[in-house]
């Protein structure tokens, strides 16, 4: 099955720098790449995603690269604000199914 | 629109007894994950069901757990007995299957607490 490995699995950044937080999976068939943020006690709520057949993706501040022949994507944060703390998690998701295979987990912590 | 609803939101219990927690998918949507959260394993995938049929159940720790969709809009994970090891947050998200992945939405979790 899927393996997806996410890194660092703690950032600290001061506020206004940017972040990023890389995750690598393994099925070359996985197709889709969301990115899930959870406040301490809070439910993971998407903030963006990103299909195969797209390289780079923004919304505002966030943004989402994908290199498919590396297999590997990045989150990167910029101008980030204390309410960006939060633990960070990626994921993959094969083209045959439709669950989710979860990285670890980046806890960001933004120092103001 | 109303979100993926759980219940209940807290549960403690003692270790032997059962337990129950619910959750009531989005409207409209045709799949339903169940997942456990904890420090030492993060986020993991117990079972999901597409048009209320199991399709991978093998995230289910052992045969203690149990889970059901009798219909689109109700789904249940039961754990009998409870063990203290059981101790996590658990949730449940949905999410509209057609030609391939989308979002899932998560409920607000069920902390359960086994004593």
């Amino acid at each position: 099955g899927e393996n997806v490995e996410q890194h660092p699995s703690t950032l600290s950044v001061q506020e206004g720098d940017s972040a990023v937080i890389k995750c690598t999976y393994s099925d070359s068939a996985s197709n889709y790449f969301p990115w899930y943020k959870q406040e301490l006690g809070k439910r993971p709520q998407l903030i963006i995603d990103i299909r195969s057949n797209v390289g780079e993706k923004k919304d505002q501040r966030i943004a989402v690269t994908l290199n498919k022949t590396a297999k590997h994507f990045s989150l990167h944060i910029t101008e980030t604000q204390p309410e960006d703390s939060a633990v960070y998690f990626c994921a993959a998701s094969p083209y045959t199914g439709n669950q989710f295979y979860f990285g670890t987990g980046t806890s960001l912590t933004v120092i103001p | 629109d109303a979100g993926v609803i759980q219940s209940p939101r807290h549960e403690v219990t003692e270790m032997g007894q059962e337990v129950t927690l619910r959750c009531k998918p989005i409207s409209g949507h045709n799949s339903l994950f169940w997942y456990r959260q904890t420090m030492m394993r993060g986020l993991e995938l117990l079972i999901y069901f597409n048009n209320n049929v199991p399709i991978d159940d093998s995230g289910m720790p052992e045969d203690r757990f149990s889970a059901k969709m009798p219909n689109a809009s109700f789904s249940t994970l039961k754990i009998q007995p409870s063990e203290p090891r059981d101790s996590a947050v658990y949730f449940c998200a949905s999410s509209l299957f057609q030609q391939g992945a989308d979002t899932q939405y998560f409920g607000p979790g069920t902390r359960l607490t086994v004593l």
